[in-house]
């Protein structure tokens, strides 16, 4: 059972939009609105940022904003601040389970 | 506010078990289901499996069935996890994690959004 894919860094100037990309398959992200989105900063556990897809949990910054089409589903962060330097990961839900992505490192320029 | 307070660091030998445990406190631990990821040093996070409560399943990840269980203790508001047949590549942070509670339409949601502060499983020789 192989970890949906993320790109291995983005990074962005302050201000800037990125997005960061989840590719999964017909069994995961392909079929399912169950995705999530999570940050991660040094020695912390995880936080979440997104669930079904583009729901966001209270206290999160609609600055943190979730899509999907067809089998990849995005992580947009508009108006890029110097704190959303950290660690950010996908989740599908799948037939076996839960699926992680393998990870995407965001850098403030 | 729900918070999930897990045991301490561990040392164990290749071969050996370990068993690490999820106190919950703060709402009633019937309403929502534990999960263990593990996040090897400098590593992705990697989901185990589950303890869902109002199903009264348990679900294990392929990559672990056979070597893991989970068992929940509903008197102390507890989840655990131990983990068999320990290899060097089992060394990593071990966290649990709540589901967010269904809603009042009974709609199950499959995400994290309390985490535990993570135990470190050390296996060294």
């Amino acid at each position: 059972q192989s970890a949906l894919t993320q790109p291995a860094s983005v990074s962005g100037s302050p201000g800037q939009s990125i997005t960061i990309s989840c590719t999964g398959t017909t069994s995961d992200v392909g079929t399912y609105y169950y995705v999530s989105w999570y940050q991660q900063r040094p020695g912390k556990a995880p936080k979440l940022l997104i669930y079904d897809v583009g729901d966001r949990p209270s206290g999160i910054s609609s600055r943190f904003s979730g899509s999907k089409s067809g089998n990849v589903a995005s992580l947009t962060i508009a108006g890029l601040q110097a704190e959303d330097e950290a660690d950010y990961y996908c989740t599908s839900y799948t037939t076996t389970g839960l699926l992680f992505g393998t990870g995407t490192q965001v850098t403030v320029l | 506010q729900v918070q999930l307070e897990q045991s301490g660091a561990e040392v164990r030998k290749p071969g050996s078990s370990v068993k690490v445990s999820c106190k919950a406190s703060g709402d009633v631990f019937i309403n929502y289901a534990i999960n263990w990821v593990r996040q090897a040093p400098g590593q992705g996070l990697e989901w185990m499996g589950n303890f869902i409560p109002v199903f009264g399943t348990v679900n294990y990840a392929p990559n672990f069935q056979g070597r893991v269980t989970i068992v929940a203790d509903e008197s102390t508001n507890t989840t655990y996890m131990e983990l068999r047949s320990l290899g060097f590549g089992d060394t990593a942070i071990y966290f649990c994690a709540r589901f967010l509670p269904t809603d009042s339409s009974g709609y199950f949601y499959y995400a994290f959004d309390i985490w535990g502060q993570g135990t470190l499983v050390t296996v060294s020789s």
